[in-house]
């Protein structure tokens, strides 16, 4: 059972490049998430979305866009990286709303 | 939308101590409340969860956390730290977002060290 699985692992970029992160679930989540996560900032929700087909944005969403075109998957895509998004990205997938999250092992991104 | 607050964004123990990590939320509505521990290049596990019911809630790894109301606080404890404990924690509670909708609000984090 692989739970959670963020591809890539680790990627580096120049600054207006693009490029998009892939978050798979096997657990039949309705609720997936993504968050960044910045030193002394804790996890900060970028995107979310309840159900295939549906997105919404979180606190930080500004220069990210998302997809839910199938259940278990869920897109995160920068369209013109900036070194501002350099960051660890996780992915996050939840049963119902409120209730446990589950966690990929996240993407390093580095925006030269 | 909530706010957690986790005192000590670094805490040191000796092996075999008590360890006490603490977390402060800001709502008056007893919200979901969950401890997630983050070891090294990985991501999040969860330890434990309030939901309802008993507020001493137990979890992996011998921790355990209290939900005090009055306090609004769920700090967490173990009896007697082991070198495997050293990693980071997170407080997370549950934030509505929009109708039935919840999101997570993490504090910023403490990172725990076990000294031999």
């Amino acid at each position: 059972n692989a739970g959670v699985t963020q591809t890539p692992k680790f990627r580096v970029l120049k600054t207006g490049q693009s490029m998009t992160l892939l978050c798979a679930q096997d657990m039949n989540h309705e609720y997936m998430y993504w968050y960044r996560q910045d030193p002394g900032m804790g996890l900060r929700l970028i995107h979310y979305s309840v159900g295939e087909g549906t997105t919404a944005k979180g606190e930080v969403p500004d220069g990210y866009n998302v997809s839910r075109l199938k259940k278990q998957n869920f897109l995160l895509g920068l369209e013109s990286a900036a070194p501002s998004q350099t960051s660890v990205y996780f992915c996050a997938s939840s049963y119902s709303s409120g209730q446990p999250q589950h966690f990929g092992d996240g993407t390093r991104l580095s925006i030269l | 939308a909530q706010s957690v607050t986790q005192l000590g964004s670094h805490v040191s123990v000796s092996e075999g101590a008590l360890v006490l990590l603490r977390c402060n939320y800001s709502s008056s509505v007893p919200p979901y409340l969950f401890w997630y521990v983050q070891y090294p290049n990985q991501g999040l596990q969860l330890l434990l969860k309030y939901t309802t019911g008993a507020t001493l809630v137990k979890g992996i790894n011998g921790f355990e956390a209290e939900f005090k109301k009055s306090e609004t606080s769920f700090h967490l404890t173990k009896p007697s730290a082991h070198m495997s404990d050293a990693a980071e924690y997170f407080c997370a509670v549950s934030d509505q977002i929009k109708g039935s909708n919840y999101k997570l609000t993490f504090g910023k984090g403490t990172l725990l060290t076990v000294n031999p």
